[in-house]
């Protein structure tokens, strides 16, 4: 069975410009997040969706925003971008919105601001 | 808020044991997770403590102590392939689903 898979693997945008990423859960699985991993630091949280509906967001900016398809695959979209944006940006999938689902990453999308 | 602190390196001989500590502060505990994560990868799911006590899964184990908010992972037998970061992690308690990461063991085997 795949995995979470996610892209672009990387992408290098200039300063102020807009990304979109994207995420295809593991079959089956409902909920979809997205972490940001600054070089040398753990996973930090950005959003959870579950069918379709926002369910949490982290201490993100509002030029942070995601979304979730009805197939649960879902985008993440930064806009202004900022040098501080570089970063691995993880999506995560689990079964449901319990709390107590573990959580599966997909390999990441390398973003670079330049 | 959550905090969880561990020691940022630690290097151990192939075929030896190594243990990683995990102290941790937060509003609401819904257990303890261990994740590994190699160079340019992606976090990879080990282990996951609920309760206090011993978590075994093959090399691997985990505990939990939640009277002393810590915990440890333990990795026997140690590989070359074991060199990696290692986060713990917990689960947030405030209605949907949110994982927060220590600050991360990179962990250097050595022959």
């Amino acid at each position: 069975d795949a995995g979470v898979t996610q892209s672009p693997t990387h992408l290098i945008k200039t300063r102020g410009q807009q990304v979109t990423l994207r995420c295809s859960p593991i079959s089956g699985h409902k909920s979809v997040s997205w972490y940001q991993q600054v070089l040398g630091q753990g996973p930090q949280f950005i959003f959870q969706y579950y069918e379709k509906e926002e369910r949490g967001r982290g201490n993100f900016p509002d030029r942070f925003s995601a979304r979730q398809f009805p197939n649960y695959s879902s985008e993440l979209n930064v806009n202004a971008l900022l040098l501080g944006d570089s970063a691995l940006y993880l999506c995560a999938s689990s079964l449901s919105s319990a709390t107590g689902n573990t959580i599966y990453f997909g390999e990441g999308s390398w973003l670079t601001v330049v | 808020g959550q905090s969880l602190e561990q020691p940022s390196e630690v290097t151990a001989v192939e075929g030896a044991i190594v243990q990683i500590n995990c102290t941790y502060q937060t509003s609401g505990f819904y257990g303890l997770s261990w994740y590994q994560q190699h160079d340019g990868g992606a976090p990879t799911f080990l282990s996951y403590n609920a309760l206090d006590g011993l978590e075994e899964t093959g090399r691997f184990s985990s505990f939990l102590s939640r009277s002393d908010s810590y915990g440890y992972l333990l990795l026997q037998e140690l590989q070359m392939k074991d060199s990696a970061s290692y986060f713990c992690a917990v689960r947030n308690s405030g209605g949907y689903q949110k994982v927060t990461f220590g600050t991360g063991t990179k962990l250097q085997v050595i022959p």
